[in-house]
């Protein structure tokens, strides 16, 4: 299964809403998580199982979607938040795949 | 509190081996699945291979299989990654990753830090 997120960055104001999009090629159901990365860290899961936030991650990231299109909303964007953001897959793994990112900038 | 330590990384000359290891605490290993997900420098993750909790299921990348191993140790805390074979292209960070208390599929809530392995001649 390959995941295709977009857009590649996105240039977004502090405050400003940022919405990222994933799309699968084939159904995953709801068997999707979004990742945070920050540069010289390890991913931070935000969100699984599509909607559930993670413990501890604000309220002002959402996740949405089912079969092959997802998105992950950031409402108010945060300096924090500028970042990379994975989707990735599990539906019947093996194998267990990653989008390629989307970086989220400041505009 | 959580805590993933990898090892074992470093130089190594392409066909050679590896040998990759997890140190987990703070939480009951024995009751987690865990894998192995790797950054090549400067790009996106990549799935490697996960293990279930007791080693009875274990998967591979593609790109990985029939060179790599997972195994683990529940009695000593620890997760393995046997790695034979290695190429260029194997060049990466090692993240172990724990698989999510509460969830029903294979998403990871924590992360270690990673070691670097390096595939040059």
């Amino acid at each position: 299964i390959v995941m295709t997120q977009s857009p590649a960055t996105l240039s977004v104001s502090p405050g400003g809403r940022a919405t990222l999009s994933c799309r699968a090629s084939q159904s995953v159901s709801s068997n999707l998580a979004w990742y945070q990365q920050k540069p010289g860290q390890p991913p931070r899961l935000l969100i699984y199982a599509a909607s559930i936030r993670a413990t501890g991650i604000p309220a002002r990231f959402s996740g949405s979607g089912s079969g092959t299109e997802f998105t992950l909303t950031i409402s108010s964007l945060q300096s924090e938040d500028f970042a990379v953001y994975y989707c990735q897959q599990y539906n019947n793994w093996p194998p267990i795949t990653f989008g390629g990112g989307t970086k989220v900038e400041i505009k | 509190e959580v805590q993933l330590v990898e090892s074992g990384g470093g130089v190594v000359r392409p066909g050679g081996s590896l040998r990759l290891s997890c140190a987990a605490s703070g939480f009951p290993f024995r009751a987690y699945g865990m894998s192995w997900v790797r950054q090549a420098p400067g790009k996106g993750l990549e799935w490697v291979s996960s293990i279930s909790w007791n080693g009875g299921d274990t998967g591979y990348a593609d790109s990985v299989e029939g060179r790599f191993t997972v195994s683990r140790d529940n009695a000593q805390n620890s997760l393995y990654l046997q790695m034979n074979n290695l190429r260029a292209e194997d060049t990466a960070f090692y993240h172990c990753a724990r698989r999510t208390l509460g969830s029903e599929g294979w998403d990871f809530d924590y992360w270690g830090q990673g070691t670097l392995v390096t595939v040059s001649s």
